[in-house]
């Protein structure tokens, strides 16, 4: 079975300031790994995936994610906060492309002060 | 295109009494999710379809609980005789495939129980 944890339920960063958010996971075979991002008031939408290949995968909106395996970690960052990146950020893994059901992490909520 | 649809957005309720809670997934998605996202906490997976048949229904939480999909399309969750602690968000999802597929989640609909 698999499991994510998120470092941190609440982030606050400055505009322009970089953006981290922390994901660890435990999978007992090659993950594929997710994060989401949640507007108030909206369903989640797909930031980035990772399945195989390059470990630094981009998304959408400038963020970027590393799978590091030797540490189980893909840590979600962004160079440069603005004031639309405010929401709440999940991390999610399967275990491979069998698996139809993600695990989720409890989320980060980033605020972006001005 | 039109991306998944649930209704109600909101309902309150009385305890004891039942809901139903619909799911519009994207046309042509096979797979459909059921999830529970409560105050504070991560979501909670609750059941996937895939097509009409529900191979997992490990995360309902109580027999309370029970869901159907229609003509591959349509799901509905049903909530038997509510209680406070049902009163959560419960996000619909739908991907193309199970496994690496993106799930596209609706915007959810905020159950509360009196």
């Amino acid at each position: 079975a698999q499991s994510v944890t998120q470092l941190g339920s609440h982030v606050s960063v400055s505009e322009g300031a970089l953006v981290l958010l922390r994901c660890n996971y435990s999978s007992s075979v090659p993950p594929y790994l997710f994060w989401y991002v949640q507007y108030p008031n909206q369903g989640l939408q797909l930031l980035l995936k990772y399945t195989t290949g390059a470990t630094l995968v981009k998304g959408i909106n400038g963020f970027e994610a590393e799978f590091k395996k030797s540490e189980t970690s893909f840590h979600l960052t962004k160079p440069s906060a603005h004031m639309s990146d405010a929401a709440e950020y999940f991390c999610a893994v399967s275990e491979g492309s069998n698996d139809y059901k993600l695990s989720f992490g409890a989320g980060t909520t980033v605020t972006v002060r001005a | 295109g039109a991306g998944v649809s649930q209704s109600p957005s909101n309902k309150v309720t009385e305890k004891g009494k039942d809901v139903e809670l619909r799911c519009d997934p994207i046309s042509g998605h096979t797979a459909l999710y059921w999830y529970r996202q409560s105050l504070g906490q991560g979501l909670e997976f609750l059941i996937y379809f895939q097509g009409n048949s529900a191979p997992d229904k490990s995360g309902l939480p109580s027999d309370r609980f029970s869901a159907e999909r229609t003509g591959g399309s349509v799901s509905t969750l049903t909530i038997q005789r509510t209680q406070q602690e049902d009163s959560a968000v419960y996000l619909c999802a739908s991907s193309r495939d199970r496994g690496y597929s993106p799930l596209h989640f609706g915007n959810g609909t905020r159950l509360t129980v009196t």
